[in-house]
């Protein structure tokens, strides 16, 4: 099946600092997805971007889907924005199962 | 407001008591799956339903069971629950089946089998 790889695993910054998390991924995807798990569990839907680039607030997104990569970019970073970053991606041949990577934890300190 | 919606939110329960745990989403999806994440292991995919009456298995179907009577709602049921089940379970609907679309998911549900 599909390899999905984050990193880095884990990230620890200063509020108010940017940072790039990347996620690479072994094959072809239909779609693909960034989700923010907070300290209670929830996922939260940050992006749906199987390629180009979006941006909602201080948060954006590009996937590079001929070289097989996603970035993250958090910028002005706030405590909030702690928890742990989830890359999924699925293909149609697997129907709309996402495979999720193994997420970056990160931690905005004050 | 649009969502996906499962109960009970925190479960606490003994070795072999059935349980059920419901997922309902208000969006008309066609599409709902099931997931566990587990320490380690990630989030992995339990059950699935293409539409009404038609579900499959996923990576991890042992020790559970689905049904899809309705298209809003898709019920995990743990018939002999152990202590293996343990898990935090997502419930997850997207609007499309033939290609990988959008996926929405529902706030979780933390399971403790002792």
């Amino acid at each position: 099946g599909i390899q999905v790889e984050q990193s880095p695993p884990d990230l620890i910054l200063q509020e108010g600092a940017n940072s790039t998390l990347r996620c690479n991924f072994s094959d072809s995807v239909n779609n693909l997805q960034w989700f923010h798990q907070n300290p209670w569990g929830q996922l939260i839907n940050l992006f749906y971007i199987p390629s180009g680039t979006k941006q909602n607030g201080r948060l954006s997104a590009t996937t590079v889907a001929t070289e097989r990569y996603s970035l993250l970019y958090i910028s002005s970073s706030q405590t909030t924005d702690s928890g742990v970053y989830f890359c999924a991606v699925g293909r149609e041949t697997s129907g709309s199962r996402l495979t999720f990577g193994e997420g970056t934890q990160l931690t905005v300190n004050p | 407001e649009a969502q996906v919606t499962q109960n009970p939110r925190y479960l606490i329960t003994v070795t072999g008591k059935k349980l059920t745990v419901t997922c309902s989403q208000n969006m008309n999806h066609e599409y709902m799956s099931w997931y566990r994440q587990d320490p380690g292991l990630g989030l992995r995919q339990i059950y699935y339903s293409m539409n009404v009456e038609v579900t499959d298995k996923g990576d991890v179907p042992e020790g559970y069971k689905v049904s899809r009577k309705e298209k809003r709602n898709f019920p995990l049921i743990l018939e002999s629950p152990s202590p293996n089940q343990t898990s935090l379970y997502f419930c997850a609907s997207s609007t499309r089946v033939d290609v990988a679309y959008e996926q929405y998911f529902g706030p979780g549900t933390r399971l403790t089998v002792t």
